[in-house]
């Protein structure tokens, strides 16, 4: 079995604060790591995705990956109300498919 | 680029019968196209993968007789709930793979279908 786990939260941090959102996963010949935002009723949509260890950065979003500890995170900085939602993690892992966890709920309180 | 359409966005249907769903890469060939499931505050599930021209590969677990699958083309895939029960009420969403894309693996989301089974 091919496990994402993510803490389900709720997180809640102010505005301008940075979110930490964690995810660990069970297959290690996982590759292809990715983050998901999805907001209530919609479906997901893509935020970051990372193939190598350490840490890629694209605007407020930094996710960060190491392989050896089977662990990859995602940091929001500067977070704004518009940020809250749940965050997917998912993996494509050694079978090929994508794997999501469960998902943090992120609430960003002005 | 890369959007992904479904159709219906929600249906309501009576029990027993059959809802079909469509999914459709808007801008770019998709060999590939995948099926999940979200039942309310969990996660994605995947149904099946669906390749063009061929039969969709089910994961274990879900009914290929009640799930029907069908990739005619580049752009099109289509999901049939067959004699829907409350039970199937869900959430459905598809993706799709770029064909011969530069990104590595990624999927692009269909918006969803939210089916409700009377």
């Amino acid at each position: 079995q091919k496990e994402v786990e993510q803490n389900s939260g709720p997180l809640s941090v102010p505005e301008g604060a940075i979110a930490s959102l964690n995810c660990t996963y069970s297959d290690r010949g996982s590759q292809s790591f990715f983050w998901y935002r999805q907001y209530s009723g919609k479906s997901p949509e893509l935020i970051m995705f990372i193939y190598s260890n350490g840490d890629k950065e694209d605007g407020r979003f930094t996710a960060q990956l190491n392989k050896a500890s089977q662990y990859v995170s995602l940091l929001i900085r500067d977070s704004q109300p518009s940020d809250s939602a749940t965050y997917l993690c998912a993996v494509i892992g050694s079978n090929y498919k994508l794997t999501f966890g469960k998902g943090t709920l992120l609430t960003v309180n002005p | 680029g890369a959007v992904v359409s479904q159709h219906p966005s929600w249906v309501i249907c009576k029990s027993g019968t059959s809802v079909k769903i469509e999914c459709r890469s808007l801008d770019f060939q998709a060999t590939t196209m995948f099926w999940y499931r979200q039942f309310p505050k969990q996660s994605l599930m995947l149904m099946a993968t669906s390749n063009e021209g061929s039969k969709a590969t089910y994961e274990q677990g879900v009914e290929k007789d009640k799930f029907l699958i069908n990739h005619a083309s580049l752009t099109l895939s289509t999901l049939t709930v067959t004699s829907a029960h409350p039970e199937d009420s869900s959430f459905y969403i598809c993706s799709a793979k770029v064909f011969g894309g530069a990104s590595y693996n990624e999927q692009f989301f269909g918006p969803g279908t939210r089916l409700t089974v009377l």
